[in-house]
């Protein structure tokens, strides 16, 4: 069974502050996504890696795939009250197979 | 355009009702999924549909039936939930050979 272990689970800061989610597993993946989500709303696609050690950037969002495609991360720079959501990340496989989930983390940005 | 369309987006049942979930998108996707998700959790597969054939269900009781009427079209009815089935509900596709997989909005199911 592959697993994604996403950390830190909750976090809380100031406004400007920066921030990096990590997703690390044993297992490797085809592709790696990272979605943000508001409580009540369907997770919305914030980017899709899929060659080991890819960089990708979205404004103040950094996503990078490690080499080995085992792991992930997702630097926030300067971040702002509108970022607060939960952040997830999802491993792919080829096929139809279905995502492997980490288990979210939770960011609460303050102004 | 990335869209994933549910309705109703949010759903009131008591345990002796019947209701359905509908799920709609037109990029092509082939392959359909329904997801379960409760507070604070990350989503848990429920089943997966490729080329409208069932191929996956996580063990899902069967108060829970899955249709999929066309490639279009993904529907889940309900028959005789518990309380403890109110969550989230997602519906996600995937094109053939894509990685990525695209979610709806959501159906926020309570059951009374």
């Amino acid at each position: 069974t592959q697993l994604l272990e996403q950390s830190p689970q909750f976090l809380s800061i100031q406004e400007g502050e920066n921030l990096t989610v990590y997703c690390n597993s044993s297992s490797v993946f085809s592709s790696l996504q990272w979605y943000r989500q508001e409580p009540g709303e369907g997770p919305v696609l914030l980017v899709t890696v899929v060659t080991g050690g890819e960089v990708k950037k979205l404004k103040r969002l950094t996503f990078q795939f490690g080499d080995a495609r085992k792991d992930s991360s997702l630097h926030i720079t300067a971040a702002q009250p509108g970022d607060t959501g939960l952040y997830l990340c999802a491993g792919g496989n080829s096929g139809n197979t279905p995502l492997v989930f980490g288990k979210g983390t939770r960011l609460s940005v303050i102004a | 355009d990335t869209e994933v369309t549910q309705t109703p987006k949010h759903l009131v049942m008591g345990m002796t009702n019947k209701k359905s979930l509908k799920c709609e998108q037109h990029m092509g996707h082939r392959a359909m999924y329904w997801y379960k998700q409760k507070a604070k959790k990350p989503p848990e597969l429920m089943f997966v549909y490729s080329y409208e054939k069932l191929s996956i269900n996580e063990s899902v009781p069967s108060r829970f039936s899955p249709e999929c009427p066309n490639s279009s079209l993904l529907n889940l009815h309900l028959h005789a939930l518990q309380p403890e089935d109110s969550a989230l509900y997602l519906c996600a596709s995937r094109k053939e050979g894509g990685n990525t997989i695209y979610f709806g909005e959501g159906s926020w199911l309570t059951v009374v």
